[in-house]
């Protein structure tokens, strides 16, 4: 069945860049997301991408989709500690709005 | 901005109690949501809805049902509370485009 795999943490130091990536098994899916979950709060749409797509950007924030693997990357430019949460991937694998989630990446940001 | 409110931040039940979580949406979206998220596992889908009383099953609907009588509220009932329910239970909602999910900030059932 379908799939979104994540690993599971990732440790920056303030103002590096952070790569978050993801994995995803369906090819039929229409967008991918990026959520964001602060500590004690649902999840917040970061960003999303149409699978046509390969690449979006949004101030701080790089997409990158790679379709013939697979892959979607999140990358995070001056990475501060208000960014740390956890991160979750998802694919929209069919119409009506169902959402696969990958498990999520914890990111944590050291001054 | 949308809004998905859901009725409680933390619910404490014992086992074998009835329990009844609730989500309203004020943007009149007709797609409805319920995941639970674990450590570990990320979101998984219990229930959904595209319609005033309809309901679909998702990938862990064992143990849970869901009532849709007004657009704008999804209940997930818990029929006999178990201490593997224990967990976030997530409620969303995405109008008829399907771009976008939005999401409640979350019940958080301990079953005792």
């Amino acid at each position: 069945g379908e799939d979104v795999e994540q690993s599971l943490f990732l440790s920056v130091r303030e103002g590096d860049s952070s790569v978050i990536n993801c994995t995803y098994t369906d090819s039929s899916s229409t967008y991918l997301y990026w959520y964001k979950q602060e500590p004690g709060a649902g999840l917040q749409l970061l960003t999303y991408i149409f699978s046509n797509m390969d690449m979006k950007q949004d101030q701080r924030l790089t997409v990158l989709l790679n379709k013939k693997d697979k892959h979607l990357s999140l990358r995070i430019a001056d990475t501060q500690t208000g960014d740390s949460a956890i991160y979750f991937c998802a694919e929209a694998y069919n119409q009506g709005g169902k959402l696969i989630f990958g498990q999520g990446t914890e990111l944590s940001v050291k001054p | 901005d949308v809004k998905v409110t859901q009725s409680s931040r933390y619910l404490v039940k014992r086992t074998g109690e009835k329990v009844f979580l609730e989500c309203v949406q004020d943007m009149d979206h007709e797609n409805m949501f319920w995941y639970r998220q674990d450590p570990g596992l990320g979101l998984r889908l219990i229930y959904f809805s595209y319609d005033v009383k309809m309901k679909e099953k998702g990938d862990i609907p064992e143990g849970y049902s869901v009532s849709r009588e007004k657009k704008e509220r999804f209940s997930l009932i818990l029929e006999s509370a178990s201490t593997n329910q224990t967990s976030m239970y997530l409620c969303a909602s995405s109008g008829q485009n399907n771009e976008k999910l939005f999401f409640g900030s979350g019940t958080q059932l301990s079953v005792l």
